[in-house]
């Protein structure tokens, strides 16, 4: 079974609509982070959590929210959807150290018509 | 401004032959990773190298950190096509607090092996 789970891989909403992408992950690591990949624009962070009582802003998060329900579970809602959040999001896990490598999901191509 | 900057962005090569892909910056970072992206997939981990003038070799591929730490290369001898892919680095900062944990990607370097 994948370490770093995503749901769901593909979806398709409406403008307007509010969604949400659900990451789990079996590697017992505290971080946990949310990315979306743009053709041309590379990997941009977009949360990130330490632990289930601490998350942060990255570069990209204004029209993002996140909710860290357990140590194993991040989520990230988009509370009314916009064309141009259509992407490819991943999420990711690493362990407590600086640099540490990061463990990604299969990504989810969210698409916002 | 992209922190770091990878070129070439795209690469198609013939089997058997060598390339190298470059990831540059202005800035000092405390260690720097390599991924490989395949379609359909998340980025997966080759290396991270941590020392400025490290070398790592992982089978067909050497990976370089720059003296000063704000610059690194991947080299592939003899490519075949199962190297075909995304390439990303990846640096974390020399920061002090939370920034120091995040890395910062490039945009990659899409390539191509033909057979």
């Amino acid at each position: 079974d994948a370490d770093v789970t995503q749901t769901p891989r593909n979806r398709i909403t409406k403008t307007g609509k509010r969604i949400m992408l659900e990451c789990s992950q079996t590697k017992g690591h505290d971080r946990m982070y949310w990315y979306r990949q743009d053709p041309g624009l590379g990997l941009r962070l977009i949360y990130y959590s330490f632990d289930v009582k601490d998350i942060n802003k990255g570069e990209i998060s204004d029209g993002y929210s996140v909710s860290r329900q357990a140590q194993a579970k991040f989520s990230l809602s988009l509370e009314s959807a916009i064309p141009n959040q259509t992407a490819l999001y991943f999420c990711a896990t690493s362990e407590g150290l600086a640099g540490s490598e990061q463990y990604f999901g299969p990504g989810t191509r969210l698409t916002v018509t | 401004t992209q922190l770091l900057e990878q070129s070439p962005q795209f690469l198609s090569i013939q089997e058997g032959e060598n390339l190298t892909v470059y990831c540059n910056s202005s800035s000092v970072f405390s260690s720097l990773q390599w991924y490989r992206q395949e379609p359909g997939e998340g980025p997966v981990l080759l290396v991270t190298v941590v020392t400025g003038g490290e070398v790592k070799k992982l089978k067909r591929l050497t990976f370089q950190f720059g003296d000063a730490r704000k610059d690194s290369s991947l080299h592939i001898t003899a490519a075949q096509p199962g190297d075909t892919g995304l390439y990303l680095c990846a640096g974390a900062l020399v920061e002090s607090g939370a920034g120091s944990y995040q890395l910062t990607f490039g945009k990659g370097t899409k390539l191509s092996v033909i057979p």
